[in-house]
């Protein structure tokens, strides 16, 4: 699987979108980009992914560049309950994946009223 | 709450002691899976199981046992344990290896004395 770079951490004031950069240059065609957040001391979350084409739902967008060598995740009006580590991992989808989810050291996303 | 629950939240044992944790998940899962987390890591994956067969031992101790009885349940049995093994350890599930979606419970705090 794809390795991912994030910024270590980012501040966003509440009520502002809070846009999560990650890179993953070395993504092969049939690896997907997944997001998850990790509130302190809990589990983690999955929030959303994506092959090529952008996404939303309930929670959050994924922008993919064209090229896929990077992603944005945008919560598009984030509270204080939004701050979180927030994890991008790029990973093959179907019947020979091991199950695996590499998780990195994410960005540490704090929200600021 | 994510269909996945986890107990004991919290566990002391000491190096000698014999301890389980236990995982159950409502989902109707086909893959359930052991996490570690330790203090400034990221989380690292311990155990696949996917219809009730372990797929992947990710180089995890013998002190460490998974056992999985059916699709709904997973239990880690502790044996000997080392103070740095002190960890919270999450178990999550998913629709079977392949599916990127994960479900993740709230994790067992372990203190190992």
């Amino acid at each position: 699987d794809a390795k991912t770079t994030q910024p270590p951490s980012m501040d966003c004031a509440e009520g502002r979108a809070a846009n999560l950069p990650c890179n993953h240059s070395t993504i092969s065609g049939n690896e997907y980009v997944y997001w998850y957040r990790q509130i302190h001391s809990q589990g983690p979350q999955y929030i959303i992914h994506g092959l090529k084409n952008n996404e939303t739902n309930e929670m959050a967008s994924l922008i993919i560049t064209e090229d896929r060598k990077s992603s944005t995740l945008i919560l598009p009006h984030a509270t204080l309950r939004d701050t979180a580590v927030y994890y991008c991992i790029v990973r093959v989808y179907g019947s020979s994946n091991t199950g695996k989810l590499i998780f990195g050291q994410g960005t540490t996303l704090q929200v600021k009223p | 709450e994510t269909g996945v629950t986890q107990t004991p939240r919290h566990l002391v044992m000491g190096m000698t002691n014999k301890k389980s944790l236990k995982c159950e998940q409502h989902l109707g899962h086909n893959a359930m899976y052991w996490y570690k987390q330790s203090a400034k890591k990221p989380l690292e994956l311990m155990f696949v199981y996917n219809f009730k067969e372990q797929t992947e031992n990710n180089s995890v101790p013998s002190r460490f046992s998974p056992e999985c009885p059916n699709s709904s349940h997973l239990f880690l049995h502790l044996h000997t344990l080392q103070p740095e093994d002190s960890a919270l350890y999450l178990c999550a599930s998913s629709q079977d290896r392949s599916a990127g979606t994960q479900y993740f419970g709230p994790g067992t705090r372990l203190l190992v004395l």
